[in-house]
């Protein structure tokens, strides 16, 4: 079946603009969760969501940063007033839900990712 | 201390090579263990869920310590396409759900 899909795959910026990245789970997948990866270094966790449940924002670095999740499905990440240190490649990913009785609960599956350059 | 820890390498092998990986992590609420794959400019790729009896596919096996609280992973017979950056990643729930990645350990299989 279809993967996670991220839109748009590259996106350059001036400083100061916002931007929004768009994310795509997987069919049936109810967690969702939001990484930033800057060159070189690993991965930075930003956000989850589960199910209708209100987000886990721990992980956001700055109130210039939100995300929500319509329905249940699709995601949007937004950067307001961006800085050259937001420059990264922001990533979705996607799992069940270890509530859901399935196996392989909490294997997250990665979308191909946003690189987001602020100049 | 980080909570989740890993040899950054690089790992140069060569290939037909046995090579192992360790990533340790510091809260024992942790509950479930992944290792992932990523290749340069690419996305993390689930390589194997980790489970307390140890677990192989194929050429790859993982092993976790809840005791010492670390996981392992071996790669037997290493190709060149298994030159990648492996990832560790532990779930754990502390009143909410938290997700670590390590930062990762990069392998070299040479010819």
């Amino acid at each position: 079946g279809a993967g996670v899909s991220q839109s748009p795959s590259n996106k350059v910026t001036e400083k100061g603009k916002d931007v929004e990245l768009r994310c795509d789970p997987i069919s049936g997948h109810t967690a969702l969760y939001w990484y930033r990866q800057s060159l070189g270094q690993g991965l930075e966790f930003l956000i989850y969501f589960q199910g209708n449940s209100a987000p886990d924002k721990s992980g956001l670095p700055s109130d210039r940063f939100s995300a929500e999740r319509t329905g249940g499905s699709v995601s949007t990440l937004t950067i307001q007033r961006t800085q050259q240190e937001d420059s990264a490649v922001y990533l979705c990913a996607s799992s069940f839900s270890v509530t859901s009785g399935r196996g392989g609960s909490y294997e997250q599956y990665f979308g191909p990712g946003t690189r987001l350059t602020v100049t | 201390r980080k909570e989740v820890e890993q040899d950054p390498g690089p790992f140069n092998v060569p290939e037909g090579a046995t090579v192992a990986f360790n990533c340790t992590y510091s809260n024992s609420a942790s509950q479930s263990f992944f290792w992932y794959r990523q290749d340069c400019r690419k996305e993390p790729k689930l390589l194997m869920s980790v489970y307390s009896s140890g677990n192989e596919d194929g050429r790859f096996t993982a092993q976790l310590n809840r005791a010492s609280q670390y996981i392992s992973l071996l790669i037997r017979d290493s190709k060149l396409s298994d030159s990648a950056t492996y990832l560790c990643v532990v779930n754990m729930r502390t009143g909410g759900f938290k997700t670590i990645f390590g930062a990762g350990t990069r392998l070299f299989v040479k010819a």
